[in-house]
C-alpha cells in the first residue's frame, strides 16, 4: 500500500502565477481534504472532497480551487500567488466522509518569491 | 468555531522520562481527537484517534485521554527515547469532518 503520495514535492513559483498540486489517496479512501501548514503553525484546512464534490471549506479566498476526479485522486490549484501562499500543502485521505482516521500525505513544499 | 491550544510550545526531557503532552479545546461537539507526529519538513503520521464516544486509546508506549467535559485530551508517552523527538500535533474533528489543528509541541528526548 503507497500510502497518500503528493506531487511535486517541492515548487518555487514568482508572485501572480498559478500553481496545481496533485494528491493520490490511500487505497480504498474515498475522500481528500487538504490542508495549508505555515512554518511553526499547525495546519490550516483548506477544503475537503467526497463523491466528487466540495463538501466544505475553511476560510480561504476563491483563489484556491479544487477538483476530484472519479479515481478519488485529487488537485489543489491556486491562482494569482501572493508571497504569503509559501507553505507546507498538506493533502488527507480517509473513508467514508472522513469521520475516521485520517492519513496525511507528505506534503508539497511551496515557495513564491 | 473551535479553537485548539497545546502548551507549552516546546518541551525537552531525558531518555526513559514518562511524559503527558496537553491539548485543550474550546468547542465540546467535538466528533473525535486525533493525535499527529510530525518530523522536521514531513507530513503528518497519525498516532491516536478517539471518538467522542470514547475515552482513552492506546497503541504501544502512547495512552491518548478524551475529556470533552473539560474540553480537555491528553498524550501519554512512557519510557520517552529519543527518537521519539518530534512535533507532537492535536486536532478536533468537527461537522464534516474537518480538523481543527493546534500549533503542536516540539518535544526533545536527550540521550
Amino acid at each position: 500500500d503507497a500510502g497518500v503520495t503528493q506531487s511535486p514535492t517541492h515548487l518555487i513559483k514568482t508572485r501572480g502565477q498559478q500553481v496545481t498540486l496533485r494528491c493520490s489517496p490511500k487505497s480504498g479512501h474515498d475522500t481528500v481534504s487538504w490542508y495549508q501548514q505555515a512554518l511553526g503553525q499547525g495546519p490550516q484546512f483548506i477544503f475537503q472532497y467526497y463523491e466528487e464534490e466540495e463538501r466544505q471549506r475553511g476560510n480561504f479566498p476563491d483563489r484556491f480551487s479544487g477538483h476530484q476526479f472519479p479515481n478519488y485522486s485529487s488537485e489543489l490549484n491556486v491562482n494569482a500567488l501572493l508571497l504569503g501562499d509559501s507553505a507546507l500543502y498538506l493533502c488527507a485521505s480517509s473513508f467514508g466522509g472522513g469521520w475516521e482516521t485520517q492519513y496525511f500525505g507528505p506534503g508539497t513544499r511551496l515557495l513564491v518569491l | 468555531k473551535q479553537e485548539v491550544t497545546q502548551i507549552p510550545a516546546a518541551l525537552s526531557v531525558p531518555e526513559g522520562e514518562n511524559l503527558v503532552l496537553n491539548c485543550s479545546f474550546t468547542d465540546s461537539a467535538i466528533y473525535n481527537l486525533q493525535w499527529f507526529r510530525q518530523d522536521p519538513g514531513k507530513g503528518l503520521t497519525s498516532l491516536l484517534l478517539i471518538q467522542s464516544s470514547q475515552r482513552e486509546q492506546t497503541s504501544g508506549r502512547l495512552n491518548a485521554s478524551l475529556d470533552k467535559s473539560s474540553g480537555r485530551s491528553t498524550l501519554y508517552i512512557a519510557a520517552s527515547q529519543p527518537g521519539d523527538s518530534a512535533t507532537y500535533l492535536c486536532a478536533g474533528g468537527g461537522a464534516n469532518s474537518k480538523l481543527t489543528f493546534g500549533k503542536g509541541i516540539t518535544l526533545s528526548v536527550r540521550p
